[in-house]
């Protein structure tokens, strides 16, 4: 069974750039997985960040961009802020309409 | 404005059945992709179900032929119906609203805790 992968923590210092990545144990990532992401901090409900690869959803600031890196789909935070200090999650569309997250990455701002 | 509220969550004893509702607003949900997303307590996110415009539904294969997802358009209202409950069904369920391949709208969630 595929599982989608990403890193389980990263830390980032603040005004720094920072690249997640989610991939598959098995095959590579392509715009074909439509990869999504979210971000979350403890108690709340996810937010959604990224959709279709690259697109920004409304109000989220252009520091935050994705795209597909060789074989994995990233998120990268460019010029990172305190607030940004959350739980980040990707998800693939796996085909045969199921979709699958990745286990998050916990992202530490210092 | 697309606004999501999830009821229904409480603690069940394993083997047992509840009923979930999302209750949306802002959005037809009948016109509109609407998804469950589950999260256990200190782990990541899980997606659960989806039902298509169309009726058509479908399912993680943790839940497949336990949970039922349904919706009544008359009440603009989708449903999770689970059965057989297991201590690892125990998660806080988020109903989203899916379009653009992606989750777009979240609700504030709803928790399900299985235990005897």
């Amino acid at each position: 069974q595929t599982v989608v992968t990403q890193e389980p923590s990263f830390s980032v210092s603040p005004g720094g750039t920072v690249t997640l990545t989610c991939g598959l144990t098995s095959g590579s990532v392509s715009t074909g997985n439509y990869p999504s992401w979210y971000q979350q901090t403890p108690g709340q409900a996810p937010r959604t960040l990224i959709y279709n690869t690259n697109t920004r959803s409304s109000g989220v600031p252009d520091r935050f961009s994705g795209s597909v890196l060789g074989n994995k789909a990233a998120l990268t935070i460019t010029g990172a802020q305190a607030d940004d200090e959350s739980d980040y999650y990707c998800v693939l569309y796996m085909g045969s309409d199921i979709w699958v997250f990745g286990g998050g990455t916990k992202l530490t701002v210092l | 404005e697309v606004q999501l509220v999830e009821t229904g969550g409480g603690l069940i004893q394993p083997g047992g059945s509840l009923r979930l509702s999302c209750a949306a607003s802002g959005f037809i949900v009948s016109s509109n992709y609407v998804s469950w997303v589950r999260q256990a307590p200190g782990k990541g996110l899980e997606w659960v179900s989806i039902i298509y415009r169309g009726g058509e539904r479908y399912y993680a294969d943790s839940v497949r032929g336990r949970f039922t997802i349904s919706r009544d358009n008359s009440k603009n209202t989708v449903y999770l119906q689970m059965s057989s409950l297991r201590a690892e069904d125990t998660a806080v369920y988020y109903c989203t609203k899916a379009e653009t391949n992606a989750f777009q709208s979240w609700g504030q969630g709803t928790l399900l805790t299985v235990s005897s």
